[in-house]
């Protein structure tokens, strides 16, 4: 049964910092990945995909990686800012062309100025 | 930008009763899906359907709920006779396809009493 872990669940950093966050998935048979973003009480924003033949995909300031032998993806956020704070998740498809999402807990970020 | 809707977005109703949650998706796309966050936990898949039909359901989508296609443009959640753990955020989904990006509506908040 494929399950999805994100750590932290909570980063504190100060504006400007790089930061990467991690998600692991335990079953590397994905169809692809992608990431989001949830503000509070908020619905889901999708960031990125990436599908299961490639290694990342980069939007803006946002890159994200997958390594599918190793059961693990991080999105790397660059310059971060006040306005990146939100919490952020992974969820990986499996194959079954039914495009259902599996996701992980979280993690919630806060910039500080 | 083409964006999933929700109504209503927020909802409280008595131990019981019938509950109907309404989504229009992206017009052209082909996959539709109901996912729930109960509060501070994972967001659950609940089901897909395609073609008219449930192409996928998880063990918590049981008699009690059903899905629908009433017309070209909606998309609606039925909970035949919600209990207290009903309550939830519950959140519409689309997609053009069942590998692409999957867009997800602001969610509807359950609050059963």
């Amino acid at each position: 049964k494929q399950e999805v872990t994100q750590i932290p669940a909570a980063l504190s950093v100060p504006e400007g910092e790089n930061l990467v966050l991690n998600c692991s998935f335990t079953d590397s048979a994905i169809y692809n990945l992608q990431w989001f973003r949830q503000d509070p009480g908020k619905g889901l924003t999708s960031l990125l995909l990436i599908q299961s033949s490639q290694r990342e995909q980069t939007s803006g300031r946002l890159n994200a990686s997958l390594d599918k032998s190793s059961g693990r993806s991080t999105l790397y956020i660059a310059a971060s800012q006040p306005g990146d704070s939100a919490t952020y998740l992974c969820a990986v498809v499996v194959p079954g062309n039914t495009g259902k999402l599996i996701f992980g807990q979280g993690t919630t970020l806060q910039v500080k100025p | 930008e083409p964006e999933v809707t929700q109504t209503p977005s927020h909802q409280v109703t008595q131990m019981g009763q019938e509950v109907i949650l309404r989504c229009v998706p992206i017009s052209n796309h082909l996959y539709f899906y109901w996912y729930r966050q109960i509060l501070g936990q994972k967001v659950e898949f609940l089901v897909s359907f395609y073609n008219n039909e449930i192409s996928e359901k998880s063990e918590i989508f049981d008699d009690q709920f059903s899905v629908e296609r009433p017309d070209g443009s909606n998309f609606t959640l039925k909970i035949r006779s919600t209990k207290l753990e009903d309550s939830a955020m519950y959140f519409c989904a689309s997609s053009a396809l069942g590998g692409n990006t999957i867009y997800f509506g602001e969610g509807s908040w359950l609050t059963v009493v």
